[in-house]
């Protein structure tokens, strides 16, 4: 059984930078084929995909925020940190993370398995 | 980027009813199309990949279907445990999500 969960602050202040981790069970981010994003989704809105990092390492960043995102991996603690800099409060949103499956037998990549989320609110 | 737009923003249903919902891609994606649900306070769940594959355990009353860049997801017959915000969702280029449609009681 996939299981993701994220953790970090609930309040970070206007320009600080935010670093949130995502622990995750049942996979393992060294197997070919996996991969972990990190979504976004403001109050009442879309979701926004962020970024992903895969089993060789190879990242990929949203085009609007990859100058503010930096995504990693510890594989041995079957872990995913996302940092965020320059933080505002239109940043305010719930933020996940989840497995970013490739299913080999229609090869595409879909978002099969989610964390709960956690809200991140930016106020001073 | 590739844009999604999605149709209706909302919409209202009784149990029962058949309800289509649309997403139209800005550019070609092939089949590379994503369904979810989400109900209030959850996360999204998966319904359909690549544009017309049911995830296992989704019942069968949810379908999907593709027509060039326009994608479709249809529920056969309402069930009260559907009314919730479907999202829909490109894999072809940096991924993104259409703009939601709440499904909510008539």
């Amino acid at each position: 059984q996939v299981t993701l969960r994220e953790s970090g602050p609930a309040l970070v202040k206007p320009t600080q930078t935010l670093t949130l981790s995502c622990t995750f069970t049942g996979f393992s981010l060294s197997t070919s084929g996996m991969c972990v994003s990190w979504i976004r989704q403001p109050p009442g809105k879309a979701p926004e995909w962020l970024a992903r990092i895969d089993w060789d390492d190879e990242k990929y960043y949203s085009t609007s925020l990859k100058t503010r995102l930096t995504i990693s991996k510890d594989t041995s603690k079957n872990q995913v940190v996302l940092t965020m800099t320059n933080m505002d409060p239109v940043d305010t949103a719930t933020y996940y993370c989840a497995r970013d499956y490739f299913d080999r037998n229609v090869f595409q990549y879909y978002f099969d398995s989610w964390g709960q989320g956690t809200l991140v609110t930016v106020s001073s | 980027d590739v844009q999604m737009t999605q149709s209706p923003s909302s919409l209202s249903a009784s149990v029962g009813d058949i309800v289509t919902i649309s997403c139209r891609a800005s550019q070609t994606i092939s089949n590379h199309l994503n369904w979810y649900q989400q109900k209030p306070g959850k996360a999204p769940k998966l319904l359909i990949y690549a544009a017309s594959n049911l995830q296992s355990g989704v019942p069968s009353r949810f379908s999907g279907s593709a027509s060039g860049t326009d994608f479709t997801l249809t529920i056969s017959s309402l069930q009260p445990e559907d009314f919730a915000t479907y999202y829909c969702q490109q894999s072809y280029t940096t991924w993104a999500f259409g703009q939601g449609t709440k499904v909510e009681v008539k």
